[in-house]
């Protein structure tokens, strides 16, 4: 069974600059994350979706950040325009349906110059 | 809002001693779960805990959940040089995991 899919996995820009991560998760699974973990940190929740729905995402920088998931499958994620402190790990994780466990993507690291 | 702490930050044991995390939420929990996350790499699930006093073991590992469902721990026997990483528990009480900050494990051969 393939894995949860993310790119690029790797990315530097300056600040300003716009940037979009790209994910494709487990293929039926009905909820797909995208977090951050910025380094020695636990990953954070940006935005949780339910099919194409969005279920929370209180903890998204709404100003800066979007994120959508057309169709219910895959998702983007995007910055616009980019800080320095938004270098970090995006991690995009799926799941069966809410409460089970969650598979994560290998993750884009992002560095924000 | 709901947080997770995390202790200890780090843990330095040599191998075949044991070592212990623990996770303490600030309200009652729906369930827990632990991830384990090797240097580099991402996030792994290991195991959901579910039930008030839960007890369920995998191999050297053994995960508690609190009979208050407000913490948990994860306990391994007899480390080894392959159980280096960080582990992270994440509660629910939403639908919404929150991560603690992790424990990172080094074991010494």
């Amino acid at each position: 069974e393939a894995g949860v899919a993310q790119s690029p996995r790797y990315k530097i820009i300056e600040k300003r600059q716009s940037v979009a991560f790209w994910c494709n998760p487990i293929s039926g699974h009905a909820t797909l994350y995208w977090y951050q973990q910025i380094l020695g940190q636990g990953p954070k929740l940006l935005i949780q979706f339910q099919n194409n729905g969005v279920v929370d995402d209180s903890q998204l920088p709404k100003d800066r950040f979007s994120a959508e998931r057309l169709k219910g499958v895959d998702s983007t994620l995007k910055i616009q325009p980019a800080k320095l402190e938004d270098s970090a790990v995006y991690l995009c994780a799926s799941s069966l349906e809410i409460w089970v466990e969650q598979f994560f993507g290998p993750g884009t690291r992002l560095t924000v110059l | 809002g709901q947080q997770v702490m995390q202790i200890p930050q780090y843990q330095h044991v040599q191998e075949g001693e044991d070592f212990t995390t623990y996770c303490n939420s600030s309200t009652t929990l729906s369930n827990i779960q632990w991830y384990k996350q090797r240097p580099g790499g991402h996030p792994v699930f290991l195991i959901q805990l579910v039930k008030s006093g839960e007890v369920k073991k995998q191999k050297r590992l053994t995960f508690q959940f609190g009979e208050a469902k407000k913490n948990s721990s994860l306990h391994i026997t007899a480390t080894q040089t392959t159980d280096v990483g960080t582990y992270f528990c994440a509660g629910s009480n939403t639908g919404k995991l929150i991560f603690g900050q992790g424990t990172t494990l080094q074991v010494k051969p």
